[in-house]
């Protein structure tokens, strides 16, 4: 069965050190991997995927995230976190084969104090 | 997120009403989906539509009635609702190519539903 795994409820950051938020996956075949981030009271905001081609993928707001296929991890991640970055992330994956629907993990709170 | 947009934003009724969950997205998508988010649980996928047709339906109590006019519009019409269907329900929508591969689901902001 499909299944995303976000092994820490809640992350908490020095503003300006960088960050890392854990995603591990299990799907058959290739996945497709997506990283979204919820702030207070709002929906889901798009911030990067990946499909195909470079291990690691760079989006919105200064996010990057690299797939580990050995490891079947996609974990989150930015050089130095700022304050604005406190929100709630969740990483979704896509089994190619299906027909499109995303698995959520339960998402990782995450805290930048200044 | 004016890409998707949903209305109300906050709903309170109470569990004999009947009321309207509406989402319209300004993509030019044609998959739409509504999701469940409670609280401490994953975002749970109630229903999605592909070309306005229903593929979806992830063991969701009739109470919970959707409808696609158009691969624009999704409606969530709500009739005898219980507390614990007390979430913030979300509306998303894609693009579904050629060979079922669907691209970035994009979501609208929400409707924060209270049951009474």
């Amino acid at each position: 069965a499909q299944s995303v795994a976000q092994p820490e409820d809640q992350v908490n950051v020095a503003e300006g050190n960088p960050l890392t938020v854990k995603c591990t996956y299990s799907v058959s075949g290739n996945p497709y991997l997506f990283w979204y981030v919820q702030y207070p009271n709002r929906g889901l905001q798009f911030l990067l995927k990946y499909i195909t081609g470079d291990n690691l993928v760079k989006g919105s707001y200064g996010f990057e995230a690299e797939f580990n296929k050995s490891q079947t991890s996609f974990h989150l991640k930015k050089p130095s976190a700022l304050v604005s970055d406190s929100a709630l992330y969740f990483c979704a994956v896509r089994d190619r084969g299906s027909q499109g629907n995303l698995i959520f993990g339960k998402g990782t709170k995450l805290s930048v104090k200044p | 997120e004016t890409g998707v947009t949903q209305t109300p934003r906050h709903l309170v009724m109470g569990m004999t009403n009947k009321k309207s969950l509406k989402c319209e997205q300004h993509l030019g998508h044609n998959a739409m989906y509504w999701y469940k988010q409670s609280a401490k649980k994953p975002l749970e996928l109630m229903f999605v539509y592909n070309f306005k047709e229903q593929t979806e339906n992830n063991s969701v109590p009739s109470r919970f009635s959707p409808e696609c006019p158009n691969s624009s519009h999704l409606f969530l019409h709500l009739h005898t609702l219980q507390p614990e269907d007390s979430a913030l329900y979300l509306c998303a929508s894609s693009q579904l190519a050629s060979g079922g591969y669907t691209d970035t689901q994009y979501f609208g902001p929400g409707t924060r539903l209270t049951v009474l």
